[in-house]
């Protein structure tokens, strides 16, 4: 299993562009999350999923948005990019309520 | 909803010292609890986590925790550190039954030679 695996792992963005950043997992889990994480503090959650076509705001959605339209894919798209969405974003998943996230390597993004 | 709060941003130790990171939560009843580890510029990995039963969890590299329902803590220790456990360290806390978690803010570990 490759487990959770993000495209791409940099990207530098200018004010106003748009870009999706890729999420997968080969595991057949029903739950899915991208997190962003800012030095200091932590990893806030952004959007998550509980399996396909269903999707729910997390702690700082604004300016992103998400959908699922299969099991193993999670896309999180950005519209207007924003200096403020600098960032390293992960993605997660997770196989049930007994079970752990499993985090991908992450997704470092500068806008400018 | 519930909280996790990492009161120490960094923590320097000696090699071979013994180590112990405090992890306090602000919920209503017993929650599923987790310590992660994150290397520089990597993914989070999970050292080890509480759902219920013995209050002592062993995890990975050596790691253990203990919960405390009375002072609402999660704290994770290790005998003898290592220079490679140089990262930083991340407590959660879900509720029973979750499907989101939360996560405290995170503790810098230096180790010094």
């Amino acid at each position: 299993n490759a487990g959770v695996t993000q495209t791409p792992k940099f990207r530098i963005l200018k004010i106003g562009q748009s870009m999706t950043l890729q999420c997968a997992q080969d595991m057949n889990h029903n739950y899915m999350y991208w997190y962003r994480q800012d030095p200091g503090m932590g990893l806030k959650l952004i959007y998550y999923s509980v399996g396909a076509g269903i999707t729910d705001k997390g702690e700082v959605p604004n300016g992103y948005n998400v959908s699922r339209s299969t099991t193993e894919d999670f896309p999180l798209r950005l519209e207007l990019a924003a200096p403020s969405q600098t960032s390293v974003y992960f993605c997660a998943s997770l196989g049930g309520s007994a079970d752990t996230q499993y985090f991908g390597p992450g997704t470092r993004l500068t806008v400018l | 909803a519930q909280s996790v709060t990492q009161p120490d941003i960094h923590i320097t130790v000696s090699e071979g010292a013994s180590l112990e990171l405090r992890c306090n939560y602000s919920y209503g009843a017993t929650p599923y609890l987790f310590w992660y580890v994150q290397s520089p510029g990597q993914g989070l990995q999970l050292l080890l986590k509480y759902f219920s039963g013995d209050t002592l969890v062993q995890g990975i590299k050596g790691f253990e925790a203990e919960f405390k329902r009375s002072q609402s803590s999660f704290n994770l220790r290790k005998p003898s550190v290592h220079w490679s456990d140089a990262a930083e360290y991340f407590c959660a806390v879900a509720p029973p039954g979750y499907s989101t978690l939360t996560f405290g803010k995170g503790t810098m570990l230096l180790v010094s030679p």
